[in-house]
């Protein structure tokens, strides 16, 4: 079955970076997109960008920008989340989740799924 | 950038019928998908497209859109439908995708 599995929660100083991984199985890695989404605690989903398919490409939310870089290896079918410059407020749940799409009658729609367990990323000094 | 709008908390009360709405601009040119929370879980789809459902979600569930709203609706809700409910899009002007702020569904 589809599955993404993600590494285990970080604890990180203020300052630090964290890399956080996401394997793939069970589909075509080289077929989709994946997205990175994040939520602090007792917040909503935020999402941060994604990587396309070959990983030569990213697009990142304007909030992250500078800080957050994504990356693959399509050796290992694993995706990778680094951020860089950490403070208290990123302190929150890290998710990739994998890019579907479609497009009927002219209209696209697009869905995640399915997402990782998620990682617990924590800013504290 | 776009914007999409919840209502942060709605209730049921059991076996009946509620639906929980996101409204956007960005709506009125791509679909929503929406994905279901409960506490410590990952994000679940529930709904996806014009009205599509993955395999092993309810038939309860349902979706629709009108203009600048997209709409979840369940029919008969569960205890077991307690959940925070999030919709998503694209935003319409980057390529760049959006959640609203989740609402909070009680089921009395």
């Amino acid at each position: 079955q589809v599955q993404l599995v993600q590494s285990g929660a970080e604890v990180k100083k203020p300052g630090a970076s964290v890399k956080v991984s996401c394997k793939s199985s069970g589909y075509s890695f080289t077929s989709h997109y994946m997205h990175w989404v994040r939520q602090a605690p007792g917040q909503g989903l935020e999402w941060m960008g994604l990587i396309n398919p070959s990983g030569g490409t990213t697009t990142y939310a304007q909030k992250m920008q500078g800080r957050v870089t994504m990356t693959r290896d399509m050796s290992t079918s694993t995706d990778y989340l680094e951020l860089s410059s950490l403070r208290s407020e990123d302190t929150a749940v890290y998710y990739c989740a994998r890019d579907n799409s479609f497009t009927i009658n002219g209209v696209s729609g697009w869905w995640f799924d399915p997402w990782g367990q998620g990682t617990l990323v924590t800013v504290s000094s | 950038s776009s914007e999409l709008t919840q209502d942060p908390t709605v209730s049921v009360a059991l076996g009946q019928t509620v639906r929980i709405t996101c409204q956007g601009d960005s709506l009125r040119s791509f679909y929503a998908s929406w994905y279901q929370q409960k506490p410590g879980q990952a994000p679940l789809l529930v709904i996806y497209g014009k009205n599509n459902r993955p395999s092993g979600i309810p038939d309860r569930f349902s979706g629709s859109s009108s203009g600048n709203t997209a709409s979840l609706t369940i029919t008969g809700a569960q205890a077991e439908d307690e959940a925070d409910y999030y919709c998503n899009s694209r935003d319409s002007s980057v390529y760049h995708w959006v959640f609203g702020g989740g609402t909070k569904l009680t089921v009395l």
